[in-house]
């Protein structure tokens, strides 16, 4: 099985920061990784896949770069909405697939 | 648009089975471009794939699970089934089924299932 994970596992910051999470595969997967967002309640929405195309409708403040083992996930700007739970998730091996363990965002 | 929906029995008895349908509609369950799949979410917890199944019928399990998991399809109802054998509190979770074509792009709504003992 292919191990995820991400860090940090959680991190607090203002409206309008910069934030990075980075996600790890423990070997190589390509660029198959999409990043998850789940706000508070809320049903997971796909944000990116091919570790770097954004899902139709995602802000492009959302943004996903890397490639073999090292992934992330940066939002140019936080926004209040963006307070959530991202996930990375590989489907190198699809349909067998492995989410990291999660990264929660919020403000401070 | 795809849409899914979960539907099953809410409370479960420690050491039963677990049975969970996901009713597919607004597009073909049988296109074989798409796998469907089961991921479940304890409270408070991540995300932990379950399964996945083609419209073949052929099927791919977590590893953790593949002793007490059967996953099913019936293209003529359009829908997919889970089922997890032996449940304990640990199976206490949040249930998804979703699309796949690698990654997940359509989940449903999820249905909480309660292993009681």
């Amino acid at each position: 099985d292919i191990q995820m994970t991400q860090s940090p596992s959680s991190l607090s910051a203002s409206v309008g920061d910069r934030v990075t999470i980075t996600c790890r595969a423990s070997q190589g997967i390509n660029n198959h990784l999409a990043w998850y967002q789940q706000r508070p309640g809320k049903v997971p929405e796909l944000l990116i896949y091919a570790a770097s195309i954004l899902q139709s409708g995602v802000p492009s403040r959302f943004s996903g770069s890397g490639s073999g083992t090292d992934f992330a996930l940066s939002i140019s700007g936080l926004q209040p909405e963006d307070v959530a739970t991202y996930y990375c998730q590989t489907y190198h091996r699809a349909p067998r697939l492995s989410f990291g363990p999660g990264t929660k965002v919020d403000l401070k | 648009q795809v849409q899914l929906q979960e539907s099953g029995p809410g409370l479960v008895k420690s050491s039963e089975t677990l049975s969970l349908n996901c009713n597919v509609s607004g597009g073909s369950i049988s296109s074989s471009n798409n796998y469907w799949g089961w991921v479940r979410q304890p409270p408070g917890k991540g995300l932990e794939w379950l399964g996945s199944i083609f419209p073949s019928g052929n099927t791919y399990y977590n590893s953790s699970l593949e002793s007490r998991i059967t996953i099913s399809v019936d293209t003529s109802k359009s829908q997919f089934s889970l089922k997890l054998t032996s449940v304990t509190a640990a199976d206490t979770a949040l249930y998804y089924c979703a699309r796949g074509t690698g990654y997940y792009a359509y989940w449903g709504q999820g249905t909480l299932v309660t292993v009681s003992s």
